[in-house]
């Protein structure tokens, strides 16, 4: 079966710091990969998504990027956080078919200070 | 562009009472998702929606899509309290190669009393 691993759990960065989450799937090939964001009480806002190994598309202008070095592995960075990017991010993985559910991972809590 | 608004945005309930969360898109939607995301964790698909008028049920939930493809429903048959979550519509408003990009609703909060 399919699994999604998200890592950290939790994280509290400074402002100005790096950050790198890392996203990995299992149990399938070539899947779509997102990346979503939550702010406290709100919505899901898509950030990346990607649909093979470097072709990576944002949604929303920001001081984050994305990659995807391998088929299964999504990554997400910061060269410098923040206090507004402090959130819930969200992993997802889909098949390729325009109806296919999202896998989300179990997120990553990240408090900017 | 395109959205989809899911109204309430906040539902307090007694438990035994029904809730409803309703998802409205201004433009005739391909399909509808339906998410849950218990308080702190994320976001579980529940069920997809697909044909004009269509009705699915599990268990105490009743999804419904409406008759224009424009309007879809979640509702909850004498909540619990293991109901307390966030529930999430999400449409694929826009498709390209790159797959079904969704769009979410801002979700209604379900807080149920025991």
């Amino acid at each position: 079966s399919q699994t999604i691993h998200q890592w950290p759990a939790t994280l509290v960065q400074p402002v100005g710091s790096p950050l790198s989450l890392e996203c990995t799937v299992e149990g399938t090939s070539n899947p779509n990969l997102y990346w979503y964001r939550q702010a406290a009480g709100r919505g899901l806002q898509l950030l990346f998504y990607s649909i093979g190994i470097d072709q990576i598309s944002s949604e929303v202008p920001q001081n984050l990027s994305a990659s995807r070095p391998q088929d299964r592995q999504f990554i997400l960075s910061s060269k410098k956080l923040l206090l507004s990017d402090s959130g819930f991010y969200l992993c997802a993985w889909s098949a390729g078919s325009y109806n296919s559910p999202l896998h989300f991972g179990n997120g990553t809590r990240l408090t900017v200070t | 562009g395109q959205q989809v608004m899911q109204i309430p945005q906040y539902q307090h309930v007694q438990e035994g009472e029904d809730f409803t969360t309703y998802c409205n898109s201004s433009t005739t939607l391909s399909n509808i998702q339906w998410y849950k995301q218990r308080p702190g964790g994320h976001p579980v698909f529940l069920i997809q929606l697909v044909k004009s008028g269509e009705v699915k049920k599990q268990k105490r939930l009743t999804f419904q899509f409406g008759e224009a493809k424009k309007n879809s429903s979640l509702h909850i048959t004498a909540t619990q309290t293991t109901d307390v979550g966030t529930y999430f519509c999400a449409a694929v408003v826009r498709f390209n190669n790159a797959g079904n990009m969704l769009t979410f609703g801002g979700g209604t909060r379900l807080m149920v009393k025991p």
